[in-house]
């Protein structure tokens, strides 16, 4: 069974980076099945799908997200990340990471990880 | 940008009611639609994919259909575990999810 845990500061500062990796074990990142993905939840509000990675390096972003978002995959460590610039208050949600079958539907999610963005 | 709409945003019912929720798109995504149920302080969890393709360990109770832009979640005989937030999600272009529909013991 594969499992995904989140690791990453629980606070950011406003116009700072927010970077968050998620840890994956149970299952082979390398799979070329499945590819990993990053979603967050916002505040009393629904879903929003970031963005997902395969092995290879190759993403595919959510468009209104894409010019501050970046993931990378460390298949050594069995860890992918996420990074995004310019965070405001807006970005303050629960993160979660999850394995995608390549088509933006994720069937495995890490517990998730609350990011609050403040001063 | 597609955008999913769902109704109703809560509903009350009982153990053992048959209850459906409503996913509308803003355009065709012919049955690229999945729906997910959340409880709280918990990820949420895959129900169906394809609009009506049950995810695997997933009871029998839950069924999807639909296709184009409405599609429904039906859960046939409500179990006392079912009560939670529900999702849907579409997957034709990137991918957008609705609001959610909690659904509470009444």
């Amino acid at each position: 069974q594969v499992q995904l845990h989140e690791s990453g500061p629980g606070l950011v500062r406003p116009s700072q980076t927010l970077s968050l990796t998620c840890t994956v074990s149970g299952d082979s990142i390398t799979s070329d099945v499945y590819y990993w993905s990053w979603i967050r939840q916002l505040p009393g509000k629904g879903l929003e799908w970031i963005g997902y990675i395969y092995y290879s390096g190759i993403t595919y972003y959510n468009p209104s997200l894409k010019s501050r978002v970046t993931i990378s995959v460390d298949t050594s460590r069995s860890q992918f990340s996420l990074k995004m610039n310019s965070v405001t208050a807006a970005d303050t949600a629960v993160y979660y990471c999850a394995r995608d079958r390549g088509t933006t539907v994720v069937d495995q999610w890490g517990q998730g990880t609350l990011v609050i963005v403040s001063s | 940008d597609i955008q999913m709409t769902q109704s109703p945003s809560t509903l009350s019912a009982s153990v053992g009611d048959r209850v459906t929720i409503t996913c509308r798109a803003s355009q065709s995504i012919n049955n690229w639609l999945a729906w997910y149920q959340q409880k709280p302080g918990k990820a949420p969890k895959l129900l169906i994919s394809k609009a009506s393709n049950l995810d695997s360990g997933v009871p029998s109770r839950f069924s999807g259909s639909g296709s184009g832009t409405e599609f429904t979640l039906t859960i046939s005989s409500l179990q006392p575990e079912d009560f939670a937030t529900y999702f849907c999600q579409q997957y034709k272009s990137y991918s957008s999810f609705g609001q959610g529909t909690k659904l509470e013991i009444k």
